[in-house]
């Protein structure tokens, strides 16, 4: 099993451009999620995925958009990147039913500048 | 909302020396509590999760961490560090619908 995997691993971006981060799983996991790591900061969570279908807004949500694409697939997407947006991105998973109590897996992360 | 605070951004210990990772969160309920750790250019993994079973939590690695309610806490130890322990390690609290982290605390082992 391959886990969480994330592309692209690296990217840099110029301000106003777009682009999109992929996140699957393999582990028949129902759960989803994205978060951004800022150094001093902790993991942040940007949106979630309790189920194939639903999506939510977590902590900090503004400036990206989430997409479930079925039960193995996550995406985010910034729509016009700010240099704010700079920052590492996680993708995770979990089994069940929300992020509070279920054990979560990572994937390695993509590591995003904008200029 | 829950929050959760990692004393030390920094703890630098002795190959053989006792690790001590200290965690504090806030809620009014006994939450699910993690302990995470990351290696460098990695992303995060489970050492350890209490869910109310038993107050020792064993975790891997020889890391494990007691829940203290009075305390409010859930500091991480394990007996005799190893160079193999230098990462960084997160503390997170959970409930029904959120996950919280903490900054972090970048462990350095010294030989």
């Amino acid at each position: 099993n391959a886990g969480v995997t994330q592309t692209p691993k690296f990217q840099v971006l110029k301000t106003g451009q777009s682009m999109t981060l992929q996140c699957a799983q393999d582990m028949n996991h129902n759960s989803m999620y994205w978060y951004r790591q800022d150094p001093g900061m902790g993991l942040r969570l940007i949106y979630y995925s309790a189920s194939e279908g639903t999506t939510d807004k977590g902590e900090v949500p503004n400036g990206y958009n989430v997409s479930r694409l079925n039960k193995r697939e996550f995406s985010l997407r910034l729509e016009s990147a700010a240099p704010s947006q700079t920052s590492v991105y996680f993708c995770a998973s979990s089994e069940d039913g929300g992020p509070g109590g279920d054990t979560q897996y990572f994937g390695p992360g993509t590591r995003l500048t904008v200029l | 909302a829950q929050s959760v605070t990692q004393l030390g951004s920094h703890v630098s210990v002795s190959e053989g020396a006792l690790v001590l990772l200290r965690c504090n969160y806030s809620s009014s309920v006994p939450p699910y509590l993690f302990w995470y750790v990351q290696y460098p250019n990695q992303g995060l993994q489970l050492l350890l999760k209490y869910t109310s079973a038993a107050t020792l939590v064993k975790g891997i690695n020889g890391f494990e961490a007691e829940f203290k309610k009075s305390e409010t806490s859930f500091h991480l130890t394990k007996p005799s560090a190893h160079m193999s322990d230098a990462a960084e390690y997160f503390c997170a609290s959970g409930s029904a619908r959120q996950l919280t982290f903490g900054s972090g605390t970048q462990l350095t082992v010294l030989p």
